[in-house]
């Protein structure tokens, strides 16, 4: 199943901070985040790991409660480069690969 | 590096006619996978692989086949193409889907006539 996210679209001032949930309804080994721009592929963003253990290579935080199934990233400070849609990716302890969420469109605003 | 590799970037089918989408990737990746992306749906699995020899459905995989014959290579054949299955095609690789980066291919932007 699809993982849940929210909101579906976000519109910000630059410099200001959103906040963009992702919700399962089975047992999570990992989430993954990745930002699309309009027309490109996605983009690897982080992933959090059942255990506590993050990988990421920007200036974006996350966090991933594995008894609730649910995941947040934060942008803190938001850029215009931070325009895109957010998608959450989901992978459980079985071999069923990984599935996105529909979504969070993201618009900064000079 | 290339990375992953697909072709063609576009194509325009009429209806019942087949074709196969092209994936590859040169970084020895283990995992596979094929998404379809569609306005409001976010991407969704078609089909995906944990090896050569080794694939599996996703949540969309009717009317479309996969074999991964080598590590390198998973294409996506569509059997006979339909409408519903405009849409934009993404091929991903990574070294495990669990707990490695998946790198994303280029796409391709599929018009079913």
């Amino acid at each position: 199943q699809q993982p849940v996210q929210s909101p579906q679209a976000v519109i910000l001032r630059e410099g200001e901070d959103a906040v963009i949930n992702c919700s399962s309804s089975k047992a999570l080994y990992s989430v993954h985040w990745y930002r699309q721009k309009h027309g490109e592929a996605p983009v690897f963003l982080m992933i959090l790991l059942k255990g506590g253990e993050q990988k990421g290579h920007e200036k974006i935080s996350a966090s991933f409660n594995e008894k609730k199934q649910q995941s947040s990233l934060y942008l803190t400070a938001s850029q215009l480069s931070y325009s895109g849609t957010y998608f959450c990716g989901t992978a459980g302890g079985g071999a069923d690969g990984l599935t996105f969420g529909k979504g969070t469109h993201l618009i900064i605003q000079p | 590096n290339a990375g992953v590799t697909q072709t063609p970037k576009f194509q325009v089918l009429k209806t019942g006619q087949s074709m196969t989408l092209q994936c590859a990737q040169d970084m020895n990746h283990e995992y596979m996978s094929w998404y379809r992306q569609d306005p409001g749906m976010g991407l969704r699995l078609i089909h995906y692989s944990v090896g050569a020899g080794i694939t599996d459905q996703g949540e969309v995989p009717n009317g479309y086949n996969v074999s991964r014959s080598t590590t390198e290579d998973f294409p996506l054949r569509l059997l006979s193409a339909a409408p519903s299955q405009t849409s934009v095609y993404f091929c991903a690789s990574s070294r495990t889907f669990r707990s490695h980066e998946q790198y994303f291919g280029p796409g391709t932007r599929l018009t079913v006539t």
